[in-house]
């Protein structure tokens, strides 16, 4: 099986600052990662993804660190926004488990003016 | 443009009473799931179906079941909900089982059981 946390459950960042939020996993055959963003009211929104064979992945303001010796994932936001006020997951897929995903418990990120 | 929808967006049914929640999609994906996700948690895999092969989950209730008559749309069926069964419910398309491939999410359907 597959249990995913978080380290923090509410994180809060100035705005213009930058933001980190940590997910841990614990099947050392997980391959496959993704951070989804989830507003009040509405459905998880795709983010960014990262597949074992890689460390580090970089979107559009947004990072994603893979560390698989210590099962830790991150997900860093340059220049944190009002707009990425929301809910974070982490969610983590496993060798031969096909595309099901196992979610974190999510991170509340409040931005302040 | 390619999407998830989901209809209605709110729900309210009585205890008991049956209740269906609908997904439909454009984007032609193989896969789709239904999870259902708890105030203040995270969503949770009830199902999903690999095109018309359905694919339950070992611990969700026979409470819940699903239908999809084709690729585009998929049901929720709730035969006989209970106050814990209030929660949102979220579908979610995949291109491929098989492929290590991101999730879409639809915006959800609230339920709220009277």
């Amino acid at each position: 099986g597959e249990s995913v946390g978080l380290h923090l459950p509410t994180l809060s960042v100035q705005e213009g600052d930058n933001s980190i939020i940590n997910c841990a996993y614990s099947n050392s055959a997980s391959d496959y990662f993704i951070w989804y963003k989830q507003e009040s009211g509405k459905g998880p929104q795709f983010i960014i993804d990262i597949r074992s064979n890689m460390d580090k992945r970089q979107g559009q303001r947004v990072t994603v660190l893979l560390n698989k010796t210590v099962k830790h994932l991150s997900l860093q936001i340059a220049a944190t926004q009002p707009g990425d006020s929301a809910v974070y997951f982490c969610a983590v897929s496993i060798t031969g488990g096909g595309n099901k995903l196992t979610f974190g418990t999510g991170t509340q990120l409040k931005v302040e003016l | 443009d390619a999407m998830v929808i989901q209809n209605p967006r709110y729900q309210v049914t009585q205890f008991g009473k049956p209740v269906t929640l609908s997904c439909s999609q454009t984007l032609n994906h193989n896969v789709m799931y239904w999870y259902q996700q708890k105030s203040s948690q995270a969503p949770k895999l009830l199902f999903h179906y690999y095109d018309k092969d359905f694919n339950n989950e070992a611990d969700t209730p026979d409470n819940f079941q699903s239908r999809r008559p084709n690729t585009s749309f998929c049901f929720l069926d709730i035969r006989s909900p209970g106050l814990g069964d209030a929660a949102m419910y979220l579908c979610a398309t995949s291109r491929d089982r098989a492929l290590k491939d991101t999730q879409y999410f639809g915006p959800g359907t609230r339920l709220t059981v009277l």
